[in-house]
């Protein structure tokens, strides 16, 4: 089945600083979504992007789905982006069934 | 706010027990999913429902199995608890704009 790895496993940041995230999956992607793990444990969606870029204030998303990756990119980092970054994806069976890579844990401090 | 709720939220049993966790949701979307959360491994797919009494399995289903006889509950069954199904488990719909998952609270389980 489909691989997905996420980069770096683990990241501490300075608050204010800038950061990317990578998500590099094995095979054709339908769909493509970012999630970010809060400390309390919810999961909250950041972006749907099985292709191109969005933005979204601070955060913004590229995948580039012929070269099999994807970037999310976070600017003048804040104690509350602190958690898990998760990347998942769907392969192109048709089954919507989503593989997770295992996530960045990030840790910015104040 | 995808309106999905799980029961229990939290819940300790015994080695052998049956277990079931409920998803309800309130939108009347036609994917449900069942993932596991383990440190090390992200989250892993149980079980998904593509519509009423239509399931498959997903990577990690051995020990689990699932029920889905109306719309808006899908239920996620251990028959025989066991310490390794000690985890946090997450219920997902996929809907919004197309096919985005969202996710529920979650519920912990731990098995003794």
């Amino acid at each position: 089945g489909i691989q997905v790895e996420q980069s770096p496993p683990d990241l501490i940041l300075q608050e204010g600083a800038n950061s990317t995230l990578r998500c590099n999956f094995s095979d054709s992607v339908n769909n493509l979504q970012w999630f970010h793990q809060n400390p309390w444990g919810q999961l909250i969606n950041l972006f749907y992007i099985p292709s191109g870029t969005k933005q979204n204030g601070r955060l913004s998303a590229t995948t580039v789905a012929t070269e099999r990756y994807s970037l999310l990119y976070i600017s003048s980092s804040q104690t509350t982006d602190s958690g898990v970054y998760f990347c998942a994806v769907e392969s192109t069976s048709g089954t919507y069934k989503y593989i997770f890579g295992t996530g960045t844990r990030l840790k910015v401090l104040a | 706010d995808a309106g999905i709720t799980q029961s229990p939220r939290h819940k300790v049993t015994e080695t052998g027990t049956p277990v079931t966790l409920r998803c309800h949701q309130t939108e009347n979307h036609r994917y449900m999913y069942w993932y596991r959360q383990d440190p090390g491994h992200g989250l892993r797919l149980i079980h998904y429902s593509y519509g009423v009494k239509d399931t498959d399995k997903g990577e990690v289903s051995d020990g689990y199995s699932v029920s889905r006889s109306k719309t808006e509950d899908f239920l996620l069954t251990l028959e025989s608890a066991t310490s390794s199904q000690t985890s946090v488990y997450f219920c997902a719909i996929m809907g919004g704009r197309g096919y985005e998952q969202y996710f529920g609270p979650g519920t912990r389980l731990t098995v003794t």
